[in-house]
């Protein structure tokens, strides 16, 4: 069966403060891909990264840092100098290679960033 | 590029009437586009997925009579909520697959905030 938990509920910290959102997944999948979404208070799913199972490098784009791990299955996910528009819920997603696109999301963080 | 629109964003109804919902990809051709329902605070949970030409695929639980999909083009997929209840207010998400489901990103639109009175 494939499984995304996401065991942080809701994170709250101080502007400027580094955060890092967890993400596990299971899978007996080898072809895989893991998803990153944002989604903010107006609702709308805006997509932060794709990462296939055969690719392990970690990733930076920005404040924005990716840490794929396949020996313990987690695909964290980390904001660095965190900002007041970084609130918002974010979702990890994982995808097999066969299943026609359906995604498998986590139950969701609720990011909190406080000035 | 790659954006997803859906219409109406937010609908108001009186229950056992139908309410229809469109979601078309502006920018690009999506042969797959998918439906996710929402409720409030918690996680999207996938409904069906539409496939271009072809009859949509059913999560299990989901009643395909009272969820009608259409996706008519490469363009648009329509969900029609048939003869809606108050148990149906929820937020509607559609997402499109850019160039074909397997391996490509899914865009997802605005979301339609159903409230059935």
């Amino acid at each position: 069966a494939q499984k995304v938990t996401q065991a942080q509920t809701e994170i709250s910290v101080v502007e400027k403060e580094d955060v890092t959102l967890d993400c596990v997944y299971e899978t007996r999948d080898t072809t895989y891909y893991l998803f990153w979404y944002k989604q903010p208070p107006s609702g709308e799913l805006v997509f932060l990264i794709r990462r296939n199972s055969f690719d392990e490098q970690n990733e930076i784009s920005g404040r924005y840092s990716w840490n794929f791990q396949k020996s313990t299955s987690s695909f964290n996910f980390t904001i660095t100098a965190s900002q007041v528009v970084d609130s918002a819920v974010y979702f990890c997603a994982l995808r097999h290679y066969n299943q026609g696109g359906k995604l498998i999301f986590g139950q969701g963080t609720e990011l909190s960033v406080k000035p | 590029g790659a954006v997803v629109s859906q219409h109406p964003s937010r609908v108001i109804c009186k229950s056992g009437t139908s309410v229809k919902i469109e979601c078309r990809s502006l920018d690009f051709q999506a042969t797959t586009m998918f439906w996710y329902r929402q409720f409030p605070k918690q996680s999207l949970m996938l409904m069906a997925t539409s496939n271009e030409g072809s009859k949509a695929t059913y999560e299990q639980g989901v009643e395909k009579d009272k969820f009608l999909i259409n996706h008519a083009s490469l363009t648009l997929s329509t969900l029609t909520v048939t003869s809606a209840h108050p148990e149906d207010s929820s937020f509607y998400i559609c997402s499109a697959s850019l160039a074909g489901g397997r391996t490509d990103t899914q865009y997802f639109g605005p979301g339609t905030r159903l409230t059935v009175l």
